[in-house]
């Protein structure tokens, strides 16, 4: 069963508007972390954002913030201000909690291309 | 400067020929991994390694094998490689948290 889920596979939006990419995400696990990566056409994983289960304000890192709606199981990434530079690939991940076997690894999704347009 | 370097980071090669994807990590962490990246499948964890002399299987193990020896390095070994090998590779380090990517190795299976 897919545990990372993003359902839009592009999306454009243009300069100094916000964004939203969507993530939801699925886990048994009371303890998990939620993970948002870049990725431009360089191909490097660019670290952006990190939000944990019990954490109860939503992060926040400049220009990004993750919008956790725990209940939902969604955890979206919101890009304010949009720059040209933000074109790139966005990939969603999830770490599960220590007891559950999925402490070791990043489960990612399929990702969304984001085209931010003059 | 802290760094993950991966090794070489683009190889074109033949079915069978035995290959090794180098990868260093100067930071110290005991936590490495290897990735895979396929369009529309994201990253799919292949083996990673908690420490010097333990690994473990990932989701996408089949056709690879790895090592631990030092804590700075984890090679990727593939021993036959097929074209169904064909893809982007990432390799990782963590000190906990957050992960730490290598910058990716292209590897073409002809």
């Amino acid at each position: 069963a897919q545990k990372i889920t993003q359902t839009q596979p592009g999306m454009f939006v243009q300069e100094k508007e916000a964004v939203t990419l969507d993530c939801t995400y699925d886990t048994s696990d009371q303890s998990y972390g939620l993970f948002w990566y870049k990725q431009p056409s360089s191909g490097e994983m660019i670290f952006l954002i990190y939000q944990g289960s019990y954490d109860e304000q939503n992060a926040t890192e400049g220009r990004y913030s993750l919008n956790f709606q725990k209940a939902r199981k969604s955890a979206n990434l919101v890009i304010s201000a949009s720059q040209l530079g933000d074109s790139a690939m966005y990939f969603c991940a999830m770490r599960e909690g220590f007891f559950s076997g999925g402490y070791n690894k990043l489960i990612f999704g399929a990702g969304t291309r984001l085209a931010v347009h003059p | 400067e802290a760094q993950v370097t991966q090794n070489p980071r683009y190889l074109i090669t033949v079915t069978g020929k035995k290959l090794t994807v180098t990868c260093s990590q100067n930071m110290n962490h005991e936590y490495m991994s290897w990735y895979r990246q396929d369009p529309g499948l994201g990253l799919r964890q292949i083996y990673y390694s908690m420490n010097v002399e333990v690994t473990d299987k990932g989701d996408v193990p089949e056709g690879y094998k790895v090592s631990r020896k030092e804590k700075r390095n984890f090679p990727l070994i593939l021993e036959s490689p097929s074209p169904n090998q064909t893809s982007l590779y990432f390799c990782a380090s963590s000190p906990g948290l957050e992960q730490f990517f290598g910058p990716g190795t292209r590897l073409t299976v002809l």
